[in-house]
């Protein structure tokens, strides 16, 4: 079983340019997250899906779109990257909503930088 | 809103001494608690939670934490470490309840087993 796989795995990018991290899991999990790291920082929520077909904002959800066509992939994208945009970014799923506390299991992650 | 304070940054211990992570939470509702930890290069993966009832709880890998309800506390104990247990310490919280959309995490505690 693979679970929460990512993708790429690090990539640097021009400032401006268009880029989408790919998430996908194979634990047929309704929730998916994506998180942003950054030192000192912690983990802060992007965007979050509850279920295929439905989205919501996280805590810093500007300059990020994501969409949820099938209960398997969860893609981010940045449509015009900024340098402040340069981090650690987690893809996250669990079977349930957080209201469930259900635990959740996370992708080995996206270092991105944006010059 | 929820938030967590985890009260080091860095904890430098010796191998097979005891070792306390500490986190404090702040929530006008009660509260589901959480601690994760990430190995270097790698994703988070739950260690323990929190839900309801005996406030000890027990996880993996020796690691156990109490809930302290009055003092808005849930450090992270073990009474023996081991150079594996090197890695980045996470707190988290969410609030209980369907409207609980969030997993609210603190900036993490590095610690670090020097033998």
């Amino acid at each position: 079983i693979a679970g929460i796989t990512q993708a790429p795995t690090s990539q640097i990018l021009a400032a401006g340019r268009r880029m989408t991290l790919r998430c996908t899991q194979d634990m047929r999990h309704n929730a998916m997250y994506w998180y942003r790291q950054d030192l000192g920082l912690g983990l802060r929520l992007i965007h979050y899906s509850n279920t295929a077909g439905t989205t919501g904002k996280g805590e810093v959800p500007d300059g990020y779109s994501v969409s949820r066509a099938n209960t398997d992939d969860f893609p981010l994208t940045l449509a015009s990257a900024v340098p402040s945009q340069t981090s650690v970014y987690f893809c996250a799923s669990s079977v349930g909503p957080v209201s469930r506390a259900d635990t959740q299991y996370f992708g080995p992650g996206t270092r991105l930088t944006v010059l | 809103a929820q938030s967590v304070t985890q009260l080091d940054s860095q904890v430098p211990v010796f191998e097979e001494a005891p070792v306390e992570l500490r986190c404090n939470y702040s929530s006008s509702v009660s509260v589901y608690l959480f601690w994760y930890v990430q190995y270097p290069n790698q994703g988070l993966q739950l260690l323990l939670k929190y839900l309801s009832g005996s406030t000890l709880v027990k996880g993996i890998n020796g690691f156990e934490a109490e809930f302290n309800k009055s003092q808005t506390s849930f450090h992270l104990r073990k009474p023996s470490v081991h150079i594996s247990d090197t890695a980045e310490y996470f707190c988290a919280v969410s609030a209980l309840g369907q409207g609980a959309q969030k997993l609210v995490f603190g900036q993490g505690t590095r610690l670090t087993i020097n033998p």
